[in-house]
């Protein structure tokens, strides 16, 4: 597509519910982020796609955050058992690969809001 | 650890007045260094970038950033603001580690008519 999509753009759902985030990279970028925009924390990066493997999964908050990509395509983000602290923007990115395997610039996508009540 | 320090969490210019968003970043290592720019409700929108060779770069909507190694620095210009510049604009920095991009806290731009 012209750029990254995410669906729902806003989310709001009961707390210990669990709640799925679509991600749809650039066509043919092989690299794709996820991010957490949060008042209190900023702009924090949650996990990294290269092709479907995850070679960085360290922003990851906690085990009730997971992360899957098929295809070298589409990423959905789940929160199993949804708390108050995880309502947030969750933005997905994606960029191709650069020279000697570096990364390229990221595009991102306009966010999912998630709130939970 | 890397970092990227956005000093100034509010700046209020008036319409036609320059602008200098100040950014600095932290490492041994020279890292690729971003800005975006981020509307109410919009996500992120990338304005420049900076990798290696001349340390003045060009971006769109009228704005630039010096890359100063010295300063450990990358401040964003723009020499003349229009009222819809107002945003939130985030630095950013790509280390060679993972791909993840660390960001400053941001900065809030006011424009005054």
């Amino acid at each position: 597509g012209a750029g990254v999509s995410q669906s729902p753009s806003n989310k709001v759902t009961e707390k210990g519910k669990d709640v799925e985030l679509r991600c749809d990279p650039i066509s043919g970028h092989t690299a794709l982020y996820w991010y957490r925009q949060s008042l209190g924390q900023g702009l924090e990066f949650l996990i990294y796609f290269q092709g479907n493997s995850a070679p960085d999964k360290s922003g990851l908050p906690s085990d009730r955050f997971s992360a899957e990509r098929t295809g070298g395509s589409v990423s959905t983000l789940t929160i199993q058992r949804t708390q108050q602290e995880d309502s947030a923007v969750y933005l997905c990115a994606s960029s191709s690969l650069g020279l000697a395997g570096w990364t390229d610039t990221q595009y991102f996508g306009p966010g999912t809001r998630l709130t939970v009540l | 650890a890397q970092s990227v320090t956005q000093p100034d969490i509010h700046i209020t210019v008036s319409e036609g007045a320059s602008l200098e968003l100040r950014c600095n970043y932290s490492y041994g290592a020279t890292p690729y260094l971003f800005w975006y720019v981020q509307s109410p409700g919009q996500g992120l929108q990338l304005l420049l970038k900076y990798f290696s060779g001349d340390t003045l770069v060009q971006g769109i909507k009228g704005f630039e950033a010096e890359f100063k190694r010295s300063q450990s620095s990358f401040n964003l210009r723009k020499p003349s603001v229009h009222w819809s510049d107002a945003a939130e604009y985030f630095c950013a920095a790509f280390y060679n580690q993972g791909g993840k991009l660390i960001f400053g806290q941001g900065t809030e731009l006011s424009v005054k008519p």
